[in-house]
């Protein structure tokens, strides 16, 4: 299986900030990643598909990078409504797998 | 509007089984391979697996912790998607959902998802 590795798995940030999280991939996962975030009690929402493609009406502060197996989400400039977990998952070989989550606090 | 609405969640015996449903509307149910995932409370997200369109012969994929006690199914002619899961036991407790998966370019992948179903499995 493909182990998705993300890092941080918390961290603080003020509004403004800018915010990277890294997603590393066991194997090479080509670009089959995708980007989620999820707000407590709530269902996760698609950010990024095919680790650089902005889902429609997501912010453009929001934006996604990588190949192979090193990948970044990027928040340019931190807003409150960004503050939650988010989630990548590499869909390039079955079992597809979550990245364990990073938590985005204030 | 394309929407998701899964069903059948509740609290089940450990060993029993469960049958939850995801109704689909809003877009043309038999051209996109449908997935189911897991939140266990407090955990991440864990895939559960997923069935291809009729194109693709209607086949599935599974994770390693379901495979051979939860199958996936399709009815096509009223846009259902079903989750069968036996032998439930307490490691199964989560809330469900499913997610329209589309094929490349990706743009449909994991796009939509229902609001979910809780599954509690406890004696």
């Amino acid at each position: 299986d493909i182990q998705m590795t993300q890092s941080p798995s918390a961290m603080s940030a003020s509004v403004g900030d800018r915010v990277t999280i890294t997603c590393r991939a066991s194997q090479d996962i080509k670009n089959y990643l995708a980007w989620f975030q999820q707000k407590p009690g709530k269902v996760p929402k698609r950010l990024i598909y095919s680790s650089s493609s902005l889902q429609s009406g997501v912010p453009s502060r929001f934006s996604g990078s990588g190949s192979g197996t090193e990948f970044t989400l990027t928040i340019s400039s931190l807003q409150p409504e960004d503050f939650a977990t988010y989630y990548c998952l590499q869909h390039s070989s079955y079992p597809w797998t979550f990245g364990q989550g990073t938590k985005v606090e204030i | 509007e394309v929407q998701l609405a899964e069903s059948g969640g509740g609290l089940v015996l450990p060993g029993r089984s469960l049958r939850l449903s995801c109704t689909a509307s809003g877009f043309t149910f038999d051209d996109y391979a449908m997935s189911w995932v897991r939140q266990a409370p407090g955990r991440g997200l864990e895939w559960v697996g997923f069935i291809r369109s009729k194109v693709y012969g209607r086949t599935t994929q599974y994770a390693g912790s379901v495979k051979g006690r939860f199958t996936i199914s399709r009815d096509d002619s009223n846009s259902i998607a079903y989750l069968q899961m036996n032998s439930l036991t307490t490691e199964d407790t989560a809330m469900y959902y499913c997610t329209r998966a589309g094929t490349a370019p990706y743009s449909h992948f994991f796009d939509v998802w229902g609001k979910g179903t809780t599954v509690t499995v406890s004696s």
